[in-house]
């Protein structure tokens, strides 16, 4: 079994869809978690940091960490179609030199 | 720049040649990584350096792959005797301080090895 596991989509929406995006992981010791946004030929970027489990939401994101289950969630709502990208879950914890990543899944939102 | 510079953006060679590749970090920055990402994959991590010194170089596949962080700010990773295998997006991300985890990604070198 993977640390990380993420499904690989692709997945597709209409315009305005709420997207709900998940990863689930085996090492109870990660801490933090976080959510990175790749556009084609470009690099990740930062979108959404959580530490520890709680909510967190920022405009149109909500992060989710549920630590008892070891399940972490990103949902977006009023999805359009500049949203689509790769999404890739991202997390770590104090002794870990950095983070381990998901496979990513690909959004599609169409017009 | 503002952001983390990766140069070249691609670079096809042949097997068996030796390729470098460049990261300048976002200034200030004293934690430097590198990852490699092929496709349908999620970065996986290779080397880490926290200042001039490689901290944890654990994810280098093999000994063909070194880095290096000589003055503590530009990084280059060398790969010798490249092999079709290698051929993937070789990203590079900085950090003000390992303790947050969070990561700035360059736009990533992409290797085709012929």
């Amino acid at each position: 079994q993977k640390e990380v596991e993420q499904d690989p989509g692709p997945l597709s929406v209409p315009e305005g869809a709420i997207v709900s995006l998940n990863c689930t992981y085996s090492n109870s010791a990660f801490q933090y978690f976080m959510w990175y946004r790749q556009y084609s030929r470009k690099g990740p970027e930062l979108l959404m940091y959580t530490y520890s489990s709680g909510n967190k939401e920022d405009g149109r994101f909500t992060a989710q960490v549920d630590k008892s289950s070891k399940y972490i969630s990103l949902f977006i709502r009023d999805s359009q179609p500049s949203d689509s990208a790769t999404y890739l879950c991202a997390m770590g914890g104090q002794g870990y030199s950095t983070l381990t990543f998901g496979k990513g899944t690909m959004l599609l939102v169409s017009p | 720049g503002a952001g983390v510079s990766q140069t070249p953006s691609n670079k096809v060679t042949e097997k068996g040649k030796y390729v470098e590749l460049r990261c300048d970090p976002i200034s200030g920055h004293t934690a430097l990584y590198w990852y490699r990402q092929s496709l349908g994959q999620g970065p996986e991590f290779l080397i880490y350096f926290q200042g001039t010194g490689a901290a944890d170089d654990s994810g280098l596949p093999n000994d063909r792959f070194f880095a290096v962080r000589p003055e503590g700010s530009v990084s280059t990773l060398k790969i010798q005797r490249t092999e079709r295998g290698d051929s993937a997006v070789y990203l590079c991300a900085s950090s003000p301080t390992r303790d947050t985890g969070e990561l700035f990604f360059g736009e990533g070198s992409r290797l085709t090895v012929l």
